[in-house]
């Protein structure tokens, strides 16, 4: 059971490249998070998703772009990279079950926009 | 969605009981209080979740007293490897299960 896998684990770019980032959950969950993480802060959630086919916003979304395709799969792009987007970014996943709220993070990737 | 307010950094030593409080006033009826972990270059860990009264796993304890504007996360006999950032959050379990962070807390364990 591999949980939350995300690809790549380090990646940089120059300014204006695009990329996505790609997060896998085994688990079968409904919800969907994309966090980004910089240094001294909190996570900051960028967007998210409630199921399949759905996605919102979270506090962060400008420059960013989602994807729900499938249930397993939750995809972040990047259209134009820029040195504000350098920052660790973690994906997380949670099941709709009533009363749950433990989410599971991937172990993050490093973006350095250069 | 509530905010929560929690000490910046604690120091302890190998050993001691540590209790970490978080305050909470604006939380909801069906919202829920989550503990989590972080260890750099590390996505957070979950390690508690309550409603009220207490809660304990093999892990930690979390109170929550009657009003619910306030919990403590209690870690027992800590080690050097409980050094870490914990972050209090509120919940809800509704359809929108956004989960809002703050800053956390930065637990030092000393030798």
């Amino acid at each position: 059971n591999a949980g939350v896998t995300q690809t790549p684990k380090f990646r940089v770019l120059k300014t204006g490249q695009s990329m996505t980032l790609l997060c896998a959950q085994d688990m079968n969950h409904e919800y969907m998070y994309w966090y980004r993480q910089d240094p001294g802060m909190g996570l900051r959630l960028i967007h998210y998703s409630v199921g399949e086919g759905t996605t919102a916003k979270g506090e962060v979304p400008d420059g960013y772009n989602v994807s729900r395709l499938k249930k397993q799969n939750f995809l972040l792009g990047l259209e134009s990279a820029a040195p504000s987007q350098t920052s660790v970014y973690f994906c997380a996943s949670s099941p709709k079950a009533a009363g749950w709220t433990e989410a599971f993070f991937g172990q993050g990737t490093r973006l350095t926009v250069v | 969605l509530a905010k929560t307010t929690q000490p910046i950094s604690m120091d302890s030593y190998e050993g001691q009981e540590v209790n970490i409080t978080c305050s909470h006033n604006n939380i909801a009826t069906n919202d829920y209080i989550t503990w989590y972990q972080q260890f750099p270059s590390q996505g957070p860990r979950f390690i508690i979740q309550g409603y009220k009264t207490k809660v304990t796993n093999e892990v930690a304890s979390l109170f929550i007293p009657a009003d619910r504007k306030s919990s403590t996360l209690s870690l027992p006999r800590v080690s050097l490897s409980d050094t870490a950032v914990y972050y209090c959050l509120v919940v809800g379990t509704g359809n929108n299960r956004k989960l809002i962070w703050g800053l956390g807390t930065s637990l030092a364990v000393n030798p």
